[in-house]
């Protein structure tokens, strides 16, 4: 079976700053992998997903995420983040035929003035 | 087009009465996913239903839970029985062609 470690829990940074928020699965099969945000009381939205092709992966609000098979890596960065952007994110990995996903427990972003 | 709902957005109930929580798709989707939110947790997959069909109902517990999306109506998740370990937020998803979810505002149930 997956799992997905989010290694960080909780993420300070100033606005304007880069952040990294980094995720790690374990799997022995090819899986697909996604990054959602979800803001308080609602529910999780879409940012990014890595199905196949190209390892960088470019999602909404200017948001990237890396695909390192190698390392079973799938970090998020942002060069620039806004005190918008202050939010829990999920990374998250699904079988093949996308019966279930697997969420990691979450990273909580803070972006400060 | 109206996202996903969910229905109602927070639910009270006594130990061992019986919840319904419902989640409308959005329109043209036909793939349900049932998630349940523990404070402080990430989401634990429960189910994955097609319509009228059960396709992967490995997350959920064997006893007292129980899932449907019927051919017409939205989808129901039934929790027979609540203790005081169901108090979660519980969000659905909807798809129409699985690569992509659409996730609902969720309902926070409350066993009190």
């Amino acid at each position: 079976a997956q799992s997905v470690t989010q290694l960080d829990s909780q993420v300070p940074v100033f606005e304007e700053a880069p952040v990294e928020l980094r995720c790690n699965y374990s799997s022995s099969v090819s899986v697909y992998l996604f990054w959602y945000v979800q803001y308080p009381n609602q529910g999780l939205q879409l940012l990014l997903k890595y199905l196949s092709g190209s390892t960088l992966v470019k999602g909404i609000n200017g948001f990237e995420a890396e695909f390192n098979k190698s390392q079973t890596s799938f970090h998020l960065r942002k060069p620039s983040v806004h005190i918008s952007d202050t939010a829990e994110y999920f990374c998250a990995v699904s079988d093949v035929n996308f019966n279930k996903f697997y969420f990691g427990s979450g990273t909580k972003l803070n972006v400060k003035p | 087009n109206a996202g996903v709902m969910q229905n109602p957005r927070h639910l009270v109930r006594r130990r061992g009465q019986e919840a319904r929580l419902r989640c409308s798709p959005m329109k043209g989707h036909s793939h349900v996913y049932w998630y349940r939110q523990l404070p402080e947790e990430g989401l634990k997959f429960m189910v994955y239903l097609q319509k009228e069909n059960i396709i992967d109902e490995s997350g959920m517990p064997k006893e007292r839970f129980s899932a449907e999306f019927p051919k017409e109506g939205p989808s129901i998740l039934r929790i027979q029985q609540v203790v005081r370990g169901d108090s979660a937020a519980y969000f659905c998803a909807s798809s129409s062609d699985k690569y992509e979810q659409y996730f609902g505002p969720g309902t926070r149930l409350t066993v009190t």
